[in-house]
């Protein structure tokens, strides 16, 4: 069964470093978001990718962040500085040719900011 | 409001219990309706979409109530390995955008 992929399972960096964090949605899937989780709270929306360009953003999702699909297979988050904040799980997630079609989850990448 | 409520439990059951966990959403306007599992430090997994008309999946059954903004989830005949915090899961329905809004999870445990 397709799945999507994330590498690295677990990064640890220190504040104001810049992270770099990848996914491999399935690889038919059109749409393409990533999704955080801080540890004991509920998972928030960052931003979703559809057609070469940034859909939709929350408010998370600052200068700080950016997100590119540089080669047609991966989808990546950069975060430029990162603070002691941006210390979550972070979730990449994609869905077929249907906007409303289920998304599917990546296993993540725990991000320790130190 | 909160875009999605959830019970956070802890709900504990014994094996074969039915147990039902319910959710609610503000945005009237909302078009996708999930219910995901998530086991301890592991990404949500999608356990079924709700739809109007209500949906059955084995042991699961699944209903929504647009006019209550109300969606539920029924587990008949638990199993240990149901033992998860299951995360109602709605969408912002926005023109050319899915993002979700995730309720903060119901956890249950099937005690032997």
């Amino acid at each position: 069964e397709p799945e999507v992929t994330q590498t690295p399972s677990h990064q640890v960096t220190q504040m104001g470093q810049e992270v770099i964090l990848r996914c491999v949605p399935i690889s038919n899937h059109l749409y393409f978001y990533w999704y955080r989780q801080i540890l004991g709270q509920k998972v928030e929306f960052l931003v979703s990718f559809y057609n070469n360009e940034i859909s939709e953003k929350s408010e998370i999702f600052d200068d700080q962040f950016s997100v590119e699909r540089p080669d047609g297979s991966n989808f990546t988050l950069k975060i430029r500085s990162t603070k002691l904040e941006d210390s979550a799980m972070y979730f990449c997630a994609s869905s077929g040719r249907d906007l409303w079609a289920e998304q599917f989850f990546g296993p993540g990448t725990r991000l320790t900011v130190l | 409001r909160k875009e999605v409520e959830q019970d956070p439990g802890p709900f504990n059951v014994p094996e074969g219990a039915t147990v039902a966990f319910n959710c609610t959403y503000s945005n009237s306007a909302s078009q996708s309706f999930f219910w995901y599992r998530q086991d301890c430090r592991k990404e949500p997994k999608l356990l079924m979409s709700v739809y109007s008309s209500g949906n059955e999946d084995g042991r699961f059954t699944a209903q929504l109530n647009r006019a209550s903004q109300y969606i539920s989830l029924l587990i008949r005949d638990s199993k240990l390995s149901d033992s998860a915090t299951y995360l109602c899961v709605v969408n912002k329905a926005r023109t050319g955008a899915n993002n979700l809004f995730f309720g903060t999870g119901t956890r249950l445990t099937v005690i032997p």
